[in-house]
């Protein structure tokens, strides 16, 4: 089975402009959260969805934003890029039909985002 | 709210020798704790996690950690190193985000090398 998906892998942009970063959960999977690695730091949190709702938000400024579509594949975008956004973007699957605290967060390889 | 430490940013050991990463959370309540490995330019991998079933929990590759209330203390570890083990290593705890929904609280990271 697959596992998740990320893409673009890589990407290069510019202070100001704008990004959408997409992901594909684990088939079966109906909840996906996002969580930005900074170089030398544990992931942070910064969305997640179920069922298409948004059911947790981090610290993480109104120019980030996410949404979920009925297939379940999510995308983030971030506006107004500054050079501190620039980090290993992850997105997490699970399957949200366990207890929520408990539910196994399986991760995808990440979408490294440079903003010069 | 729930935080993680992991004591020592850095641990160096020789091939066969013990594996010890440490872990110590603060929670509010009883405390889900996970731990996920980062080989370079991946995602996060689950490793093994606690949900109060066994204070001992093993996990993938050999691992094992421990669940210590009167420490507050959830460290990872393999009795005999491989140089294939060589990664970061995060730590994470299962903390509430709003109403029933919950998120990973990670740590800073530890980074394993394994001399030959």
């Amino acid at each position: 089975d697959a596992g998740v998906t990320q893409s673009p892998t890589h990407l290069i942009k510019t202070r100001g402009q704008h990004v959408t970063l997409r992901c594909s959960p684990i088939s079966g999977h109906k909840s996906v959260s996002w969580y930005q690695q900074v170089l030398g730091q544990g992931p942070q949190f910064i969305f997640q969805y179920y069922e298409k709702e948004e059911r947790g938000r981090g610290n993480f400024p109104d120019r980030f934003s996410a949404r979920q579509f009925p297939n379940y594949s999510s995308e983030l975008n971030v506006n107004a890029l500054l050079l501190g956004d620039s980090a290993l973007y992850l997105c997490a699957s699970s399957s949200g039909l366990v207890a929520a605290y408990t539910d196994t967060q399986y991760f995808g390889p990440g979408t490294r985002l440079t903003v010069l | 709210a729930q935080s993680v430490t992991q004591l020592g940013s850095h641990v160096s050991v020789s091939e066969g020798a013990l594996v010890l990463l440490r872990c110590n959370y603060s929670s509010s309540v009883p405390p889900y704790l996970f731990w996920y490995v980062q080989y370079p330019n991946q995602g996060l991998q689950l490793l093994l996690k606690y949900t109060s079933a066994a204070t001992l929990v093993k996990g993938i590759n050999g691992f094992e950690a421990e669940f210590k209330k009167s420490e507050t203390s959830f460290h990872l570890t393999k009795p005999s190193a491989h140089m294939s083990d060589a990664a970061e290593y995060f730590c994470a705890v299962s903390a509430r985000s709003g109403g029933s929904n919950y998120k990973l609280t990670f740590g800073k990271g530890t980074l394993l090398t394994v001399n030959p």
